[in-house]
């Protein structure tokens, strides 16, 4: 099934460790997204991709990296995990050209930091 | 900078009743509005966009929702709401930008509820 799918969907990570959220897409979309949603905050940006070999930072960059290697694969890393990175991380996907394009979302990764 | 605003955290309807969720907007170009759903420990799914034209647009489920540029709002309505309706609802805005990025921004989300 086409789609996006994101891995781990839960985990629960003592503080000061790395961790590696995984995001990959199977329609080719050009642009790939990271948010975080927070009760009463909504959804945040975090980085973004508009193609592949380039990246951006969104709104809320700070303590976590992205690389877009490919078209499929968008990988958010947090290097030393602290307790306000507890959150649900969600990964999106969409077109960018033939008109004006809605975003497709994966299923999120819930991260509890302890 | 473009920004959106869900006023309302919540909105309480009871089924068969027409349902109304805001958004306003603040953008410095031409907008390009969005509504997406989530439900209950899922991703969001996109319902229907404002790009240019008819100011109602129609999209899933029933939903629609006016685009008004003197009062830049952009709310959701169906006329009537079924239990099955109850979840998160995003308002988001693109903006057109010549050699830009098109990134979206969201609004904070309203909880629908819908009682029986």
């Amino acid at each position: 099934i086409a789609g996006i799918t994101q891995a781990p969907t839960s985990q629960i990570l003592a503080a000061g460790r790395r961790m590696t959220l995984r995001c990959t897409q199977d329609m080719r979309h050009n642009a790939m997204y990271w948010y975080r949603q927070d009760l009463g905050l909504g959804l945040r940006l975090i980085h973004y991709s508009n193609t592949a070999g380039t990246t951006g930072k969104g709104e809320v960059p700070d303590g976590y990296s992205v690389s877009r290697a490919n078209t499929d694969d968008f990988p958010l890393t947090l290097a030393s995990a602290v307790p306000s990175q507890t959150s649900v991380y969600f990964c999106a996907s969409s077109l960018t050209s033939g008109g004006v394009r809605e975003l497709f979302f994966g299923e999120g990764s819930r991260l509890t930091v302890l | 900078a473009q920004s959106v605003a869900q006023p309302e955290d919540q909105v309480n309807v009871a089924e068969g009743n027409p349902l109304t969720v805001k958004c306003t907007y603040s953008v410095s170009g031409n907008p390009y509005l969005f509504w997406y759903v989530q439900y209950p420990n899922r991703g969001l799914q996109f319902l229907l966009k404002y790009i240019t034209g008819d100011n109602l647009v129609k999209g899933s489920y029933g939903f629609e929702a006016e685009f008004n540029k003197s009062q830049t709002s952009f709310h959701l309505k169906k006329p009537s709401a079924l239990v099955s309706d109850s979840a998160l609802y995003f308002c988001a805005v693109r903006v057109s930008l010549i050699g830009g990025s098109y990134i979206p921004t969201f609004g904070r989300g309203t909880s629908l509820i819908v009682h029986p």
